[in-house]
């Protein structure tokens, strides 16, 4: 089955941690995306990447970091220095120039 | 003002009528629409999407689009309980890459 995936779907964190959200695709798509929803809220973006090893920031990008050595995937690190990074974390994949973006299921990340 | 601008809501109607969900954007140079559907505790999925101006129909879902008033709307139409959802508009100016979210209209269809 062609999807998006991402793991874990729970994630604990306590202050001053690093951690890294899963994301892969087998959809052959070009573009990735990472967003943030907060409770109440729509989607916005951190970064973004429409090709292997090239990637740009979103509107919310202080405090996270990224990497696509890969097609398929596009792993998202929260960093010490977001200051509030409990939210649901949301990937999600296009073709390029389509922006039909199908999204994975999402991790939700608490901070403790 | 935002880029995107949704009627929060909530949305009441009926089961069996229309519900009619709005969405204005400031972009001139916006080019794509998109509808997304979102369940409570769940990640969006993709309804419709519109480029054109005009009337695009799917099934019970209709989007129109009015790029010189900058106006996107979405009726579903025969409204049903398992329509009952967050309704999140895009859009997107193809140059830039990347598309913008509104914060979604809540949707209770009851029976």
């Amino acid at each position: 089955d062609g999807g998006i995936t991402q793991s874990p779907k729970y994630l604990f964190r306590k202050e001053g941690q690093n951690v890294t959200l899963s994301c892969e695709q087998n959809l052959n798509h070009d573009a990735m995306y990472w967003y943030r929803q907060d409770p109440g809220q729509g989607l916005r973006l951190i970064y973004y990447s429409q090709i292997v090893n090239d990637f740009q920031k979103g509107d919310i990008a202080e405090g996270y970091s990224v990497s696509r050595e890969k097609k398929e995937s596009f792993p998202l690190t929260v960093t010490s220095a977001q200051k509030n990074p409990t939210a649901f974390y949301l990937c999600a994949s296009s073709i390029v120039r389509k922006n039909e973006q199908f999204f994975g299921p999402g991790t939700r990340l608490t901070v403790l | 003002q935002k880029e995107v601008e949704q009627n929060s809501g909530p949305l009441s109607v009926p089961e069996g009528a229309i519900a009619s969900l709005n969405c204005t954007y400031s972009d001139r140079g916006s080019q794509s629409f998109f509808w997304y559907r979102q369940y409570s505790g769940k990640s969006p999925e993709l309804i419709m999407f519109i480029y054109s101006n005009g009337d695009k129909e799917d099934g019970r879902f209709t989007a129109q689009l009015n790029k010189a008033s900058q106006y996107v709307s979405l009726l579903i139409r025969d409204s049903q309980p398992s329509d009952s959802a967050t309704y999140l508009c895009a859009v997107t100016n193809t140059n830039a890459g990347k598309s913008t979210f509104g914060d979604g209209t809540t949707l209770t269809v009851k029976p």
